[in-house]
């Protein structure tokens, strides 16, 4: 099973700042088949980025997507108050488990 | 509009079944890959199952944690998604998900819809 690390666990940033949320696998993903999730409380999982640096439908190019192989990264360019949320990165590229995250949480400093 | 809405949450005390419901609406069922992701109390994502569509032999998928109790199944005609679970541990207590797989090649794969969740508590 492919595990996936986040860091930072919690990132405290202003809004207009710049994200940078960080995701690393235990082994090579296949494809590039890694996606972002935001979460809000009490909401479901929203798909932000897939293949690791497409947007997914409707996401504003203030999110992007980069990285290969076991390094993956996240960009949210200028925080707006609705990004304060956790986000999740998970790998689909092996059968053996559609691995996620644990998540960082990003919160207003 | 992509819909998906759960049901079948509840309180069933250890050892119990329960059974979990997906209705989907407004996109071709019968031509996606359908996920159950569960997530406990306070805590991250975790998948579950995977059943493909019919063009890849209703194959099935499951996490660890949940094969040989867990059954993933779905009703084309129906558009409906379910989930039995049956032998069940207070570890499964969490927010049961459905999502679609989105369409297309490998890197396409991920979970592009998802429902609003359905609460499972599994305590005596």
């Amino acid at each position: 099973e492919i595990v996936l690390t986040q860091s930072p666990g919690t990132l405290s940033l202003s809004p207009g700042e710049r994200a940078t949320l960080s995701c690393r696998a235990s082994q090579s993903v296949n494809s590039n088949c890694l996606a972002w999730y935001q979460q809000k409380p009490g909401q479901a999982p929203r798909l932000l980025i897939y293949g690791a640096s497409s947007r997914a439908t409707g996401i504003t190019d203030r999110f992007s997507g980069s990285g290969s192989g076991t390094d993956f990264t996240l960009t949210i360019s200028r925080l707006e108050p609705e990004d304060f949320a956790v986000y999740y990165c998970q790998q689909y590229g092996t059968s053996q488990g559609f691995t996620f995250g644990p998540g960082t949480k990003v919160d207003i400093k | 509009e992509v819909q998906l809405v759960e049901s079948g949450g509840g309180l069933v005390q250890p050892g119990g079944s329960l059974k979990l419901s997906c209705a989907a609406s407004g996109f071709t069922f019968s031509d996606h890959y359908m996920d159950w992701v569960r997530q406990a109390p306070g805590k991250g994502l975790e998948w579950v199952a995977r059943i493909r569509n019919k063009a890849n032999s209703y194959s099935i998928e499951y996490a660890a944690s949940v094969k040989g109790r867990f059954t993933i199944s779905r009703d084309d005609s129906k558009n409906l998604l379910s989930l039995q679970m049956n032998s069940l541990k207070t570890e499964d207590t969490a927010v049961y998900y459905c999502a679609r797989v989105k369409l297309g090649g490998p890197p396409n794969k991920a979970f592009d819809n998802w429902g609003q969740g359905t609460m499972v508590i599994v305590s005596s």
